[in-house]
């Protein structure tokens, strides 16, 4: 049982390039969440999925699309990468909703130069 | 949603008990409190959850009073290990949009 994996663990992009952080669980959660975390500051939801093909937005979507195609992955995907987008990615995935127990992926360390 | 006020920081010292309070005057019925722990450069990880009175298990306790306005995280013991950002979440499962306040960095000295 590996729990929630997230790749890359680092990547540096230039502006303007796009690309998709994997998220995946094996824990068979309906729940799944993408936040942001700027140094010093706690965690924004970015995105939300209470299960396969229903997503929802959070408090900071702008730049960012996700999918989910099945129970198991859920990507984020930026479109046009901006300086603003430099943070820490965490993927979390729960059983049912909120409130219940989130496990959390090791995240991905993202820079835009 | 409720919204939470926690301190920002606490220094203690290892073998201390370290209390963290957390207010949520307008805490709902259906609310339920939930706190976390993050080490640098990892992601967060649960701690408790609890609704009312006192929950215990292996790492911490959370006391919440009747009126459920506040609650308190008691760390046992502190070592060196439990200098961490701990997070206090209240809501109820269809709070999708909760999101993770800044914290408490609690910093244990030797």
């Amino acid at each position: 049982n590996a729990g929630v994996t997230q790749t890359p663990k680092f990547q540096v992009l230039k502006t303007g390039q796009s690309m998709t952080l994997q998220c995946a669980q094996d824990m068979n959660h309906e729940y799944m969440s993408w936040y942001r975390q700027d140094p010093g500051m706690g965690l924004r939801l970015i995105h939300y999925s209470v299960g396969a093909g229903i997503t929802d937005q959070g408090e900071v979507p702008n730049g960012y699309n996700v999918s989910r195609s099945t129970t198991e992955d859920f990507p984020l995907r930026l479109l046009s990468a901006a300086p603003s987008q430099t943070s820490v990615y965490f993927c979390a995935s729960s059983y049912q909703g909120r409130t219940d127990t989130q496990y959390f992926g090791p995240g991905t360390r993202l820079t835009v130069l | 949603l409720a919204k939470t006020t926690q301190p920002i920081s606490m220094d203690s010292y290892e073998g201390q008990e370290v209390n963290i309070t957390c207010s949520h005057n307008n805490i709902a019925t259906n609310d339920y409190i939930t706190w976390y722990q993050q080490f640098p450069s990892q992601g967060p990880r649960f701690i408790i959850q609890g609704y009312k009175t006192k929950v215990t298990n292996e790492v911490a306790s959370l006391f919440i009073p009747a009126d459920r306005k506040s609650s308190t995280l008691s760390l046992p013991r502190v070592s060196l290990s439990d200098t961490a950002v701990y997070y206090c979440l209240v809501g109820r499962s269809n709070d999708y949009k909760l999101s993770f306040g800044a914290g408490t960095t609690v910093t244990v000295r030797a």
